[in-house]
């Protein structure tokens, strides 16, 4: 079956930093891949998708995946961060019609 | 454009009592997903419809737990009796089209058993 992994669970950074958070998933093939944002107190919000092409996805907010085959991974990327940023992230893959979720990852950005 | 639409928005109770969450999904969407959110599982999916019709429900902790569509606009998630365990946010997500395409969220409903 199909699992998500989200290595960092908790990033602390100041603002202006670069972000990056890591997701890989465990079954290879043609993935559809997900990136969530969950502002405190708030539900989740699409970032970004991939389905095909290519491999560099921008999305909202300034946010950036890339998605590797062959490291099956999917990373989110941000060259500066702000302090609005403090959410936590889902990275998510299609698995038979639903969203696998990853464990989420914390993000906390020190003004 | 309305999004997913959830009530109660808080829920507090007492153990015992039975609970009734409440979703209207984006309307012209024809899948319907219940989750659930706590600290320690994270986001768990319960159950998800595909035209009001039950694909998946390997996620329903129990037999406590039961979840409608009666329609496409409207779905409930349903506990009884509550449990203090079950106190988590629940969210509802609906999606239009293929598989591939991204579910919206609804603001969810904090639910407390006392």
């Amino acid at each position: 079956a199909q699992s998500v992994s989200q290595h960092n669970h908790h990033v602390i950074l100041s603002e202006a930093a670069s972000l990056e958070l890591g997701c890989n998933y465990s079954y290879g093939g043609t993935v559809n891949l997900f990136w969530y944002v969950q502002y405190p107190g708030q539900h989740l919000q699409l970032l970004l998708k991939y389905f095909s092409g290519d491999p560099l996805v921008k999305g909202i907010k300034g946010f950036e995946a890339e998605f590797i085959k062959s490291k099956f991974s999917f990373n989110l990327r941000k060259p500066s961060v702000q302090w609005s940023d403090t959410a936590e992230y889902f990275c998510a893959v299609n698995w038979g019609g639903k969203l696998i979720f990853g464990q989420g990852t914390e993000l906390s950005v020190k003004p | 454009d309305a999004g997913v639409i959830q009530s109660p928005r808080h829920e507090v109770t007492e153990m015992g009592q039975e609970v009734t969450l409440r979703c209207k999904p984006i309307s012209g969407h024809n899948s319907l997903f219940w989750y659930r959110q706590t600290m320690m599982r994270g986001l768990e999916l319960l159950i998800y419809f595909n035209n009001n019709v039950p694909i998946d429900d390997s996620g329903m902790p129990e037999d406590r737990f039961s979840a409608k569509m009666p329609n496409a606009s409207f779905s409930t998630l349903k506990i009884q009796p509550s449990e203090p365990r079950d106190s988590a946010v629940y969210f509802c997500a609906s999606r239009s089209g293929q598989s591939n395409q991204p579910q919206h969220f609804g603001d969810g409903t904090r639910l407390s058993i006392l």
